[in-house]
C-alpha cells in the first residue's frame, strides 16, 4: 500500500526566503506525482505534474524534483511571498491506478 | 466549462436524510474522481470513473455511498441515511484521460450533518 509523507507539517518563513517542501512515498512504481496548493476553505489548485520519467518541472518561482528510486520529491519555492501562504499537498499516482495524497505542509510567509 | 464545477458549495442536512452532490467536470475530460476531506485529515479517495469502464469503487466507505456518471460527463455522489461522521468536504476532480494526466479539482461541497 502506497504511503505518502510530507515533512514538515507546518513551516513559517519571512517573506523573500527560498524554501523546500518534502514529499516521500513508499512504492516507487508510480505514474507521476502532482503538487497542489489548497487555500483555506477552497479546493485544490494544481501546481506541477511530474511524470515518472522526468526529474523536474518548473513553473515560475516553483521547481519540483522527483527521485523515483529513493521515493522522494521536493517542491522548491523561490523568493517566497505572503500570497504563497497555503497548504501544499503532494499526490502520488501509482501504476495500480490510485492517487494517494500526503497530509500536506501548511506554509505561512510573514510580510 | 472552464473548470470543475461542484454544487452545492455548502449543504447542511439532518442525520438520516439522503443527500446528492453534483460534479460537472472539465469538458472533454474522460476521468472523474471523488475524494473526501475530513477536518484535520488528508484526502480520502472515494471513487474513480474512466470513460465507459466500470468505476473503481474501492474507496467508498460504506454501502450508503454511491455515485453515478451519466453520459460520461456529470457525476452525482449520493449519501443515504447520512451520519454525523459523513460531515466533510467532498471534492471532485477530472483529468484528460486518467491517473497519468493532470488532475483539476473543483471547489468542493462542504457537507454538515446535524
Amino acid at each position: 500500500k502506497q504511503e505518502v509523507t510530507q515533512i514538515p507539517a507546518a513551516l513559517s518563513v519571512p517573506e523573500g526566503e527560498n524554501l523546500v517542501l518534502n514529499c516521500s512515498f513508499t512504492d516507487s512504481a508510480i505514474y507521476n506525482l502532482q503538487w497542489f496548493r489548497q487555500d483555506p476553505g477552497k479546493g485544490l489548485t494544481s501546481l506541477l505534474l511530474i511524470q515518472s520519467s522526468q526529474r523536474e518541472q518548473t513553473s515560475g518561482r516553483l521547481n519540483a524534483s522527483l527521485d523515483k528510486s529513493s521515493g522522494r520529491s521536493t517542491l522548491y519555492i523561490a523568493a517566497s511571498q505572503p500570497g504563497d501562504s497555503a497548504t501544499y499537498l503532494c499526490a502520488v499516482n501509482t501504476n495500480a491506478g490510485k492517487s494517494t495524497f500526503g497530509d500536506g505542509t501548511t506554509l505561512t510567509v510573514k510580510p | 466549462g472552464a473548470g470543475v464545477s461542484q454544487s452545492p458549495s455548502n449543504k447542511v442536512t439532518e442525520k438520516g436524510k439522503d443527500v446528492e452532490l453534483r460534479c460537472d467536470p472539465i469538458s472533454g475530460h474522460t476521468a472523474l474522481y471523488w475524494y473526501r476531506q475530513s477536518l484535520g485529515q488528508g484526502l480520502e479517495f472515494l471513487i474513480y470513473f474512466q470513460g465507459n469502464s466500470a468505476p473503481d469503487k474501492s474507496g467508498l466507505p460504506s454501502d450508503r455511498f454511491s455515485a453515478e456518471r451519466t453520459g460520461g460527463s456529470v457525476s452525482t455522489l449520493t449519501i443515504q441515511r447520512t451520519q454525523q461522521e459523513d460531515s466533510a468536504v467532498y471534492l471532485c476532480a477530472s483529468s484528460m484521460t486518467g491517473w497519468e494526466t493532470e488532475a483539476f479539482f473543483g471547489q468542493g461541497t462542504r457537507l454538515t450533518v446535524v
